[in-house]
């Protein structure tokens, strides 16, 4: 079973950081590209960044670009994401997600972790 | 950027069939997939690249596409489909766009 589950989320002051990690487990995480969303409680959707299996190809969202940074460590499983000069308006559930690639769909989702700024 | 486009809301009867629409431009020539949340929960895949169904999603649930919307069908709806659903594409400018999600009241 694909299991997914984030960590990392809290409360932080305006202009810190915060770095969210995602475990994953029941699949061959190193082959799989990973994907961080967001969402506003009440809100819509919003991707935020991309990153495939051997960490040579990365995406940002405009919204986070320069200020978060996706990295994985396959060895470990985990997924992470590393969020810099916070804003208010960062406030939301953050899930980690598996997508097969840029264009695909997104497959499977961790039960989010919530980040208050 | 690139914007998909959907109603905010809609309600169907038990039994009945929901179409739920997303509009974005020229996206007859793109890939849409469709995603359910339910409160409280992470979003679940329902239908990919236009039309195919998601492992463990009713045969109930099917998707098209054509000109400029993309539409996911649920036929013989149930109390349990009531959930938002939202569209999503990936543009080669724009990255990953959701549509604005639409809620399905039973």
């Amino acid at each position: 079973e694909v299991r997914l589950v984030e960590s990392g989320g809290g409360l932080v002051q305006p202009g810190g950081s915060l770095r969210l990690s995602c475990e994953a487990s029941g699949f061959t995480f190193r082959s799989n590209s990973m994907t961080w969303v967001r969402q506003v409680p009440g809100k819509g959707l919003e991707w935020l960044s991309y990153i495939n299996g051997g960490s040579t190809t990365v995406f940002y969202a405009g919204s986070v670009k320069g200020r978060f940074s996706i990295s994985r460590d396959n060895p470990k499983q985990s997924l992470y994401l590393q969020m810099n000069s916070l804003r208010v308006e960062d406030t939301a559930v953050y899930y980690c997600a598996r997508q097969s690639g840029i264009a695909a769909a997104i497959d499977a989702w961790g039960p989010g972790t919530l980040v208050t700024v | 950027s690139y914007v998909l486009t959907q109603s905010s809301s809609g309600s169907v009867a038990p039994g009945q069939t929901a179409t739920i629409s997303c509009e974005g431009q020229n996206l007859g020539s793109k890939v849409v997939h469709w995603y359910q949340q339910k409160p409280g929960q992470a979003p679940v895949l329902v239908v990919y690249d236009n039309i195919g169904r998601a492992s463990g999603i009713p045969e109930r649930f099917s998707g098209s596409i054509s000109g400029n919307t993309a539409t996911l069908t649920i036929t013989r709806v149930e109390a349990g489909d009531e959930a938002d659903y939202f569209c999503q594409m990936w543009d080669s400018i724009n990255d990953v766009v959701f549509g604005g999600g639409t809620k399905l009241t039973v």
